[in-house]
């Protein structure tokens, strides 16, 4: 049991810049979520997959956000055309299907300049 | 929406002091609730969890019990030391259907410090 793998682990970006974020889950787990995190402030979910399929959306991932996960197992979450206020720390947790208990990554801290 | 009111911090204590953080939480429904804990420098990971009324999570000196006359899982330790200074998050999430499982509201987060 290697963790949940995120990358990078910072990212400093310009305004109106993509960026890519990826996340290896752990490898038996066939559930995967996206949270946001603010300084000050606890996680709140973005989306989940189970295998490849994108499951459930929250209002807070706008249309510049997007996430995959091609193979049903790594995902990225791509960002287009950044604001200062997508500044935060971008965590992924994985869990088997049915299981409450989620593993979390260290998450990829994003700072938008 | 779902929401969850913690216990705003930051806590300090002595060691061996007796740790409380409250934390309630509004669902329809009754959801599962979670104490997850982030020591420095680490990725969350889950202390103790409760399914339904009445149950005690429990794990490494800490308790929690789901009171659902309240909707309320308060966190507990008798004896606090410093290895426990950390983030500590109040969680719930629905667990109605099984197809919900994961998708969590936290509260705000409590920071613990525990001196020598």
């Amino acid at each position: 049991d290697t963790g949940v793998s995120q990358d990078p682990r910072h990212k400093i970006t310009k305004r109106g810049q993509n960026v890519t974020f990826r996340c290896d889950p752990i490898s038996e787990h066939n559930r995967l979520y996206w949270y946001r995190q603010t300084l000050g402030q606890g996680p709140e979910f973005l989306t989940y997959f189970q295998n490849e399929a994108q499951l459930e959306k929250s209002r807070l991932l706008s249309d510049r956000f997007s996430a995959e996960r091609p193979k049903g197992s790594f995902s990225t979450l791509e960002i287009q055309r950044t604001e200062q206020g997508d500044s935060a720390m971008y965590l992924c947790a994985s869990s088997f299907r049915g299981a409450e208990k989620l593993f979390f990554g260290s998450g990829t801290q994003l700072s938008v300049l | 929406g779902d929401s969850v009111t913690q216990m705003e911090g930051p806590v300090t204590l002595s060691e061996e002091a007796f740790l409380t953080i409250n934390c309630t939480y509004t669902a329809t429904g009754y959801p599962s609730l979670f104490w997850y804990v982030q020591y420095p420098g680490e990725g969350l990971q889950l202390l103790l969890k409760a399914t339904k009324a009445d149950d005690k999570g429990s794990n490494k000196g800490f308790e929690a019990t789901y009171r659902k006359e309240t909707t309320s899982f308060h966190l507990e330790k008798g004896s606090v030391q410093v290895s426990d200074s950390a983030v500590y998050f109040c969680a719930g999430g629905s667990n109605a259907g099984g197809t919900s499982y994961g998708k969590l509201t936290f509260g705000q987060g409590t920071i613990l410090t525990v001196h020598p």
